[in-house]
C-alpha cells in the first residue's frame, strides 16, 4: 500500500510570493491534517479535512489555507509568504479517528 | 487543552546501552498518547501508541513506553539501542473523542554513539 504523497518535496520562494502544496493520503483514508515543524516552534498543528470539510482549524493566520478534494488529496495554500514561514509541512493520512500516517515533508525556503 | 512536556531535549547514549526519554502530557479529559520517530529529512514514523488497556504498549524497533494515569506520564525505553536509533523522538497526545489533532512535545533528539 502507498504511503502518504507530498509534493514538492523542497521548494524556494521569495517574499510576498504564494505557495501550494500538495499531498495524496494513503488509500481508503478520508482524513487529512497538515503540520508546520520549525526549529522554533516545533511541530504546529494547522487544519484537519475530512470528506472535503474542515473539521479543525489551528492557530496560524488567514494566509495559511486548505481544501480538500472528493478524492481525499488535499492541497495547502500560504499566501503573502513571511522568511518565519520557512518550515517543513508535514501532511498526515487517518481513517476515522484512527493513527496517523505522516508523508516525508514539503520543506519551504523563503528568502 | 492538551499539552506535552519532553524532559530532555538531547540524550547522548553509547551503543547496548539503555535509554530512557522522558514524557509528561497535561490534560482534562482522556487521551490517546502516542510516540514517534524522525530521522533526518523525513518525516514522522509511528513508534508505538497507548489507546487503553495494558499501560506497558510494545512498539516497532524494540522500544516500549509505560503509561501512568497517577503521574500523567508516558515515558519510552529501549533496553539496548542501535547506531540506526539516532534520530529525533517526539511524543504527542491526542483527545480520546472528537478533537484528532496531535499536541506534540519539543522533541528529543537521541545520539547514540560506538
Amino acid at each position: 500500500k502507498a504511503g502518504v504523497t507530498q509534493t514538492p518535496r523542497y521548494l524556494i520562494k521569495t517574499r510576498g510570493q504564494q505557495v501550494t502544496l500538495s499531498c495524496s493520503p494513503i488509500s481508503g483514508h478520508r482524513s487529512v491534517s497538515w503540520y508546520q515543524q520549525t526549529p522554533g516552534q516545533g511541530l504546529q498543528f494547522l487544519f484537519e479535512y475530512f470528506s472535503e470539510t474542515q473539521r479543525n482549524k489551528g492557530n496560524f493566520p488567514g494566509r495559511f489555507s486548505g481544501r480538500q478534494f472528493s478524492n481525499s488529496r488535499s492541497e495547502m495554500n500560504v499566501s503573502t509568504l513571511e522568511l518565519g514561514d520557512s518550515a517543513l509541512y508535514l501532511c498526515a493520512s487517518s481513517v476515522e479517528a484512527g493513527e496517523l500516517f505522516f508523508g516525508e515533508g514539503s520543506r519551504l525556503t523563503v528568502l | 487543552a492538551q499539552s506535552v512536556t519532553q524532559l530532555d531535549s538531547q540524550v547522548p547514549v553509547f551503543e547496548e546501552a539503555p535509554v530512557e526519554l522522558r514524557c509528561n502530557y497535561s490534560s482534562s479529559v482522556s487521551v490517546y498518547l502516542f510516540w514517534y520517530v524522525q530521522y533526518p529529512n523525513q518525516g514522522l514514523q509511528l513508534l508505538l501508541k497507548y489507546l487503553s488497556g495494558s499501560t506497558l504498549v510494545k512498539g516497532i524497533n524494540g522500544f516500549e513506553a509505560e503509561f501512568n494515569k497517577s503521574q500523567t506520564s508516558f515515558h519510552l525505553r529501549k533496553p539496548s539501542v542501535h547506531i540506526s536509533d539516532t534520530a529525533e523522538y517526539f511524543c504527542a497526545v491526542r483527545r480520546r473523542y472528537g478533537d484528532y489533532k496531535l499536541s506534540f512535545g519539543a522533541g528529543t533528539t537521541v545520539t547514540v554513539r560506538a
